[in-house]
């Protein structure tokens, strides 16, 4: 069965701080990667998508992703409070994507 | 441009009594796809349309779960007879191609369904 591993954390990151989220899958086709953001009680809303390997960056945000590995990883550079939220992996490949379950940040003022 | 559009926004039943869900995408988008999502996890897919069809239904639990997109525009989600453990957000996506791979999701604010 294919799975998207994410630590549920929390991980706790002081503000200002490079946060660091990790995501594993084990489908060795998937094609595209995406992380999303949840704030608690809202939907999820698209971060960053990433489909080659290397690094991708987007303002304070980098994803790194490394098929040989088949990880994917989140950077969040100068840490805000506001960056506070859940974040998911979404792995997608042959018409189908998994989520994993999530990493708590929390952003220490 | 319109987000993704789902009513109602919060629906408390007791268990063995039917629920609807609806969901308005995107103008234009092909593909809309139902998660549930139980606290503290991932979004689950339940069902995956593209235009009317559907492409995937591998999760949802047919003997009780239902959904229909007619004219590949709105769709509905079904539930009957709900049990307890379909307590949980139901979430309505839409992406633009006519594949899910790699096409953005867009996600509507979800509708909380509480089973008593």
């Amino acid at each position: 069965q294919k799975e998207v591993e994410q630590n549920s954390g929390p991980l706790s990151v002081p503000e200002g701080a490079i946060a660091s989220l990790n995501c594993t899958y084990s489908d060795r086709g998937s094609q595209s990667f995406f992380w999303y953001r949840q704030y608690s009680g809202k939907s999820p809303e698209l971060i960053m998508f990433i489909y080659s390997n290397g690094d991708k960056e987007d303002g304070r945000f980098t994803a790194q992703l490394n098929k040989a590995s088949q990880y994917v990883s989140l950077l969040i550079r100068d840490s805000q409070p506001s960056d506070s939220a859940t974040y998911l992996c979404a792995v997608s490949g042959d018409d189908k994507i998994i989520f994993g379950k999530g990493t708590r940040l929390h952003i220490l003022p | 441009e319109a987000g993704v559009a789902q009513s109602p926004r919060y629906k408390i039943i007791e268990k063995r009594q039917s629920v609807a869900f609806w969901c308005n995408p995107i103008s234009g988008h092909a593909t809309l796809y139902w998660y549930q999502q139980i606290l503290g996890q991932g979004p689950k897919l339940l069902i995956q349309f593209q235009n009317n069809g559907v492409v995937d239904d591998s999760q949802l639990p047919k003997d009780r779960f239902s959904a229909e997109r007619l004219k590949g525009v709105d769709s509905t989600l079904k539930i009957q007879p709900a049990k307890l453990e379909d307590s949980a957000v139901y979430l309505c996506a839409s992406s633009a191609g006519l594949a899910g791979g790699q096409e953005t999701q867009y996600f509507g604010p979800g509708t909380r369904l509480l089973v008593l």
